[in-house]
């Protein structure tokens, strides 16, 4: 399995408050990508990153940020928290843009 | 827009009963199409990609196939532990800050002892 951790895997929030998830890899990896999946809707990408301090916006990047400070490190932050941000988060990572993606053990994240 | 479907929903075998599980796409110019399969409660594990119309893949039980419009993937004589979501996804050649890459809503197979 490829080494990817997602950190916190639950985490219950409330309205207003930031919150920041963490996806940790050990593949060394280029690429990494952010998505959520929700019933009805399927995997969306939020945020990818195609190096350090490089990234871009997806298709469901508003009131979402990303950082990547180190290769193995990308952090989604959800600057003021929705409850339609409820949703749970996967992570993924590749060697190349797009192809044979990896993906995390997943956060399920709850905002009331 | 990119778009991506696939059918049945939701799919129900006894086992060894083999079927086809549709990937319908509608793209600008297609680069890339996966499969990916998912357990509930983790993430998608990947399982093929396809890059032109006519290429296949296998792993065991599972055939992926490619025409220009969509893509199949064939399961022979299912066993119950294939019961998963199987998802597609397409890349087109138009590379529009992310919106090139779409997943698609995927079938929810049940493979039943």
């Amino acid at each position: 399995d490829a080494g990817i951790t997602q950190s916190p895997r639950h985490k219950v929030t409330e309205t207003g408050t930031p919150v920041t998830l963490r996806c940790h890899q050990t593949e060394n990896h280029r690429y990494m990508y952010w998505y959520r999946q929700d019933p009805g809707h399927g995997l969306r990408l939020i945020h990818y990153s195609y190096g350090v301090k490089d990234t871009d916006k997806g298709e469901v990047s508003d009131g979402y940020s990303v950082s990547r400070s180190k290769t193995e490190d990308f952090l989604l932050t959800l600057e003021s928290a929705t409850s339609s941000q409820t949703s749970v988060y996967f992570c993924a990572i590749s060697a190349l843009l797009w192809y044979e993606q990896y993906f995390g053990p997943g956060t399920r994240l709850t905002v009331t | 827009e990119d778009q991506v479907t696939q059918s049945p929903e939701a799919l129900r075998l006894q086992e060894g009963e083999s079927s086809s599980l549709n990937c319908s796409y509608t793209v600008s110019g297609l680069r890339g199409l996966f499969w990916y399969r998912q357990d509930p409660g983790k993430g998608p594990e990947f399982l093929f990609t396809l890059y032109s119309a006519g290429e296949e893949k296998e792993k065991e039980r599972l055939k992926a196939t490619l025409t220009k419009k969509e893509s199949f993937l064939h399961i022979t004589a299912p066993k119950p532990e294939d019961s998963a979501t199987y998802l597609c996804a397409v890349q087109s050649t138009f590379d529009n800050y992310g919106q090139n890459f779409v997943f698609g809503p995927g079938t929810r197979l049940s493979v039943l002892p």
